[in-house]
């Protein structure tokens, strides 16, 4: 199946600062690309989907001005947590849309831990 | 709103051992249901899907049948195996998008 490259797998960061998490599809292109998040054995949450070439749409509930997302290729998607706080430490997943259109694959995934 | 509702874990099986993770949802329109197995330090993998009802899915021994009656969607595997150990997400999606709404994942564990 598409491979679906996420990185980095764990950051820890500090409180106030801003930390940039990539979505790479390596082996197709993707126009959209869907960013969740997972709080500790809750589910996986929507945060936003994102187009490639215009601005992503958010969930209801998800700062725009905080979790910044780039779609700047169609093989590269990225969501900034800005202004970090320890409330937003979490496990932020990626999926793009594969090229035939009728599956999603998956990132592995980053652990984002706020300090 | 949508939603999936599936069996809290974790579970703890032998080998060879019969599995069943239920899993029902909630939906204003007739969404797809999907089955997603995450291995340890890999990301989400499709395991299996149903898009209409009655319809059944099947992948690597595991089984799950989509009953609109019970708005239901149970995983089931006749003889699980150790490698089979991993966290499983049920989850839907409306309208053909790729948009996914899932449960809280359950966590399988089988011992030799």
């Amino acid at each position: 199946g598409a491979v679906v490259s996420q990185h980095p797998s764990r950051v820890i960061c500090k409180s106030g600062t801003s930390v940039k998490i990539e979505c790479r599809s390596l082996d197709f292109q993707a126009t959209t690309m869907f960013w969740y998040r997972q709080f500790p054995k809750q589910s996986l949450m929507l945060m936003a989907t994102s187009n490639e070439g215009s601005k992503a749409t958010y969930e209801q509930g998800v700062e725009k001005d905080k979790f910044l997302i780039n779609h700047a290729s169609l093989t590269l998607s990225t969501l900034t947590v800005t202004s970090a706080h320890p409330e937003d430490s979490s496990f932020y997943i990626c999926s793009a849309v594969g090229p035939m259109n009728t599956e999603a694959f998956f990132g592995q995934g980053t652990r984002l831990t706020v300090v | 709103g949508n939603s999936v509702t599936q069996m809290e874990g974790p579970v703890t099986l032998s080998e060879e051992a019969f599995l069943t993770i239920n899993c029902t949802y909630t939906a204003t329109g007739y969404p797809s249901l999907f089955w997603y197995v995450q291995y340890p330090g890999e990301g989400l993998q499709l395991l299996l899907k149903a898009t209409k009802a009655d319809d059944k899915g099947s992948n690597k021994g595991f089984e799950a049948t989509y009953r609109k009656e019970t708005t239901s969607f149970h995983l089931e595997k006749g003889s699980v195996q150790v490698s089979d150990s991993a966290v499983y997400f049920c989850a839907l999606s409306e309208g053909g998008s790729e948009k996914l709404v899932f449960g809280k994942g359950t966590k399988l564990t089988v011992n030799p």
